[in-house]
């Protein structure tokens, strides 16, 4: 069946370090991949998302690779910031479900220490 | 432009209770849709809604029915509420049906005793 699974449940890392988070998918047929932060007590935000024909996306501060001959795709914070504090999901969506589905990781939480 | 509200934040139920959880996005999104996060495991789909009157099954939607009979609206109903399905429950929407991102709302934390 499809999952979706993270490396590590936990991450701590030191503020003004990068933290990379890693994200394993099996299905094959995935097309889109997305990260999601989710502070305590709130919904799942939006952070980047990136097309299987694409390997690296960039944003603020983040960047997402994608490589999809082992199936792998991480998420790289720069300059950890203690507001970075939170439990990471990434998601996958297969192209030919139509309707997108998307199916989420058990989460990475990072920790950043002063 | 709220976004995506859900209402309430918090509910306890008995089993056997019913209730609805009331999701509404003022952003004229076409697809909407339910999400359970249980406590180690990510979110999971219940239902989904591609648009006004067409909803459909995601992966977990045992206990749960939904109607979509306007855009921006699109409520859960739990029939008769079991503590399995003791849970924080997201709404989320997005522009369209095919891979775009997800806008969650807060979510609500329901406790079945």
């Amino acid at each position: 069946g499809e999952s979706v699974g993270l490396h590590l449940p936990t991450l701590s890392v030191q503020e003004g370090d990068n933290s990379i988070i890693n994200c394993a998918y099996s299905n094959s047929a995935s097309d889109y991949f997305i990260w999601y932060k989710q502070e305590s007590g709130k919904g799942p935000q939006f952070i980047i998302d990136i097309r299987s024909n694409m390997d690296k996306r960039q944003g603020q501060r983040v960047t997402v690779l994608l490589n999809k001959t082992v199936k792998h795709l991480s998420l790289q914070i720069a300059a950890t910031q203690p507001g970075d504090s939170a439990v990471y999901f990434c998601a996958e969506s297969p192209l030919s479900r139509g309707a997108q589905k998307l199916v989420f990781g058990q989460g990475t939480r990072l920790t950043i220490n002063p | 432009n709220a976004g995506v509200t859900q209402t309430p934040k918090f509910q306890v139920l008995k089993t056997g209770q019913s209730m609805t959880l009331q999701c509404a996005q003022d952003m004229n999104h076409e697809y909407m849709s339910w999400y359970r996060q249980d406590p180690g495991m990510g979110l999971r789909l219940i239902h989904y809604s591609v648009g006004a009157g067409i909803t459909d099954q995601g992966e977990v939607p045992n206990g749960y029915n939904v109607s979509r009979s306007t855009t921006e609206d699109f409520p859960l109903r739990l029939l008769s509420a079991a503590p399995s399905q003791t849970s924080v429950y997201f709404c989320a929407s997005s522009y369209s049906s095919t891979n775009e991102k997800l806008f969650f709302g807060s979510g609500t934390q329901l406790s079945v005793l």
